[in-house]
């Protein structure tokens, strides 16, 4: 595809179940970016792959939160157990290179409202 | 927490008028960019601006960079109803592999 797709475009879980959220990166993009975004706030970093390896996850809130990117491609994030606080905008980016110098490519985000 | 901060939070101007937005941070930076978010979707990259460079043009876009004060402006000149939007500064920090967004400035422009 032309761009980054994220699936579901919306979820609504209830309390306690867990989700999965998944994301295709533009094709050949080394780098791949969660991010969460509250409703009137700016993205909040969860985690990035570089390929298939997870090199930064000091965003993720808690140990309920796990992210993969197994073959360099596609990745998920999965949330177990979902609270009331998850609810949010999850924002998916790629990047062509491993550096920072490159803009991030966004995909249009999964909203998941937790009930 | 967020490293950026946009001021103001806020704007409304008329269509044709100039917007400016203004972003400061905390850190040192590698980068600086500046990203436009439409209501209900992701965020679209407008320009990037590195550490050693003071000023960019992009089109209408006009980024200005002051490392000294930790500060960026976005100007948008001969704005239009379609630039009605959130813009959204990021940084990214030496050795660090992740952007850190602000907050954003809700900018709406009026026909």
């Amino acid at each position: 595809g032309a761009g980054v797709s994220q699936s579901p475009r919306y979820k609504v879980a209830k309390r306690g179940q867990d989700v999965a959220l998944r994301c295709d990166p533009i094709s050949g993009h080394v780098s791949l970016f969660w991010y969460q975004q509250a409703l009137g706030q700016g993205p909040e970093f969860l985690t990035y792959f570089q390929n298939e390896a997870q090199l930064d996850k000091s965003g993720l809130p808690s140990d309920r939160f796990f992210a993969e990117r197994p073959e360099g491609s596609v990745s998920t994030l999965k949330i177990q157990r979902t609270q009331q606080e998850d609810s949010a905008v999850y924002l998916c980016a790629s990047s062509p290179t491993g550096t920072v110098n490159s803009p991030l490519h966004f995909g249009n985000g999964t909203r998941l409202t937790v009930t | 927490s967020q490293q950026g901060e946009e001021d103001p939070q806020a704007l409304s101007i008329q269509e044709g008028e100039n917007a400016t937005m203004n972003c400061s941070y905390k850190t040192s930076i590698n980068n600086l960019q500046w990203y436009r978010q439409n209501s209900g979707r992701g965020l679209v990259h407008l320009i990037l601006i590195r550490s050693n460079e003071r000023e960019k043009h992009s089109g209408r876009l006009r980024v200005t960079l002051d490392t000294s004060k930790k500060s960026s402006s976005l100007l948008i000149t001969a704005s239009r109803a379609a630039d009605t939007a959130s813009y959204f500064c990021a940084t990214s920090e030496p050795n660090a592999g992740k952007s850190t967004f602000g907050d954003g400035t809700t900018l709406t422009v009026k026909p």
